[in-house]
């Protein structure tokens, strides 16, 4: 079964300074990836996905994403954050076979705060 | 914005009660999912239909149900309701016609059992 981990459940970084959210994965063969971020309040919004080819991929807000099969990885990193990014990320990965359906399997989350 | 939209966005209840959580899904996408949010479960998939027709089955307890009706909105159907079913509750969708696999979520409904 594929799963999804997500070691960092709180992370806290200056305004300005770099961010990297962990991100590992348990399937069988190479899935669907995606970040996703939940402000307080509200519902997940896609900042970026990976289905195949460049294996470092940019996504909104400033946030970019790096594939890295043989760590079965897919960290998030953003090289200066904003108060606005206070946020939930969640990692999300999906199957490549539509037989089986398509669900999203989450990580727990990370909750970002931003200290001024 | 996602496209996506769900009604209502607030929902208070009883124990024992139903409820019928709507979705709207973005224009000409063909799939429709649901997600069960909570403190302890964390994001959990539900169900998900396509055009019309239940395509997978997650954790999804017996007493909830969904459906997809011919326009593409789909509603998630919770009776019997307990106190550990309070939890948001998101629709997703995705699948335009010759499109990729990318689920855009709705606002989400807050779901509260008294």
């Amino acid at each position: 079964a594929q799963s999804v981990t997500q070691p960092d459940i709180h992370i806290t970084v200056s305004e300005g300074a770099s961010l990297e959210l962990r991100c590992n994965y348990s399937y069988g063969a190479t899935p669907y990836l995606f970040w996703y971020v939940q402000s307080p309040g509200q519902g997940l919004q896609l900042l970026l996905k990976y289905f195949s080819g460049d294996t470092l991929v940019q996504g909104i807000k400033g946030f970019e994403a790096e594939f890295k099969r043989s760590q079965s990885s897919f960290n998030l990193r953003k090289p200066s954050v904003h108060w606005s990014d206070a946020a939930e990320y969640f990692c999300a990965v999906g199957p490549l076979s539509k037989a089986a359906g398509n669900k999203l399997t989450f990580g727990g989350g990370t909750r970002v705060l931003v200290k001024p | 914005d996602s496209g996506v939209t769900q009604t209502p966005k607030h929902l208070i209840t009883a124990t024992g009660q139903r409820v019928t959580l709507r979705c709207s899904p973005r224009s000409g996408d063909l799939s429709v999912y649901w997600y069960q949010q909570s403190l302890d479960q964390g994001l959990q998939f539900l169900i998900q239909y396509y055009n019309g027709e239940e395509r997978a089955k997650g954790n999804i307890l017996e007493r909830f149900s969904a459906q997809q009706f011919p326009d593409l909105h789909s509603e998630l159907n919770l009776s019997s309701l307990e106190l550990g079913d309070s939890a948001l509750y998101f629709c997703a969708s995705s699948v335009p016609r010759g499109g990729t696999d990318t689920q855009y979520f709705g606002p989400g409904t807050r779901l509260t059992v008294l």
